[in-house]
């Protein structure tokens, strides 16, 4: 089945710092990735659309200055949190859409961020 | 905004015993996922199901869309250990578009 990767993996950083997470389709394009956000013993909280070639669309209650979106390529979608707080800390998903395949999305593996 | 609610949140049972996980909505979706996640993972895909009434089987795993295509259920037969984990269903609009998440079930079975 379709492969989606996200880089890195785990990450630690101090407070105020900006992180980049990379989210890539390894063996589809996908014109549309999904970030989305979860706390621990949650479930995912969509946080933006993130489209190529244009701007992202984002979910009502989450700051598009905080969480930048680039989607530069067919392949490739990076999401990065800006002057990182504590409260960022979260486990970050992304996921692409199979084009032509319907309904089936599939997600990244996650990236855990924990701001210090 | 559609909402899926989805019960159980919390499930502990023994090895051998059958459950249902429940996924309703007041809107209709064109269609429903269920995944299967694990701690520090993203979500895996079990099945989709796009017609209503519509039945799937994997392995001990029933899954089933409502009629109206607002509801969805999981069933799983004679339980294992290795079917410990958090159970998601997230259905959408429109073909390939964005996902509505239900709560999830935490589903552990002890052996």
């Amino acid at each position: 089945g379709a492969v989606v990767s996200q880089h890195p993996s785990r990450v630690i950083c101090k407070s105020g710092t900006s992180v980049k997470i990379e989210c890539r389709s390894l063996d589809f394009q996908a014109t549309t990735m999904f970030w989305y956000r979860q706390f621990p013993k949650q479930s995912l909280m969509l946080m933006a659309t993130s489209n190529e070639g244009s701007k992202a669309t984002y979910e009502q209650g989450v700051e598009k200055d905080k969480f930048l979106i680039n989607h530069a390529s067919l392949t490739l979608s990076t999401l990065t949190v800006t002057s990182a707080h504590p409260e960022d800390s979260s486990f970050y998903i992304c996921s692409a859409p199979l084009a032509g395949g319907g309904e089936t999305q599939y997600f990244g593996p996650g990236t855990r961020l924990l701001v210090l | 905004t559609q909402l899926l609610e989805q019960s159980p949140q919390f499930l502990s049972i023994q090895e051998g015993e059958n459950l249902t996980v429940y996924c309703n909505s007041s809107s209709v979706f064109s269609s429903l996922q269920w995944y299967r996640q694990e701690p520090g993972e993203g979500p895996v895909l079990l099945v989709t199901v796009v017609t209503g009434g519509e039945v799937k089987k994997l392995k001990r795993l029933t899954f089933q869309f409502g009629d109206a295509r607002k509801d969805s259920s999981l069933h799983i037969t004679a339980a294992q250990p290795g079917d410990t984990g958090l159970y998601l269903c997230a259905g959408d609009e429109t073909s390939g578009s964005r996902l509505t998440f239900g709560e999830g079930t935490q589903l552990t079975v002890n052996p």
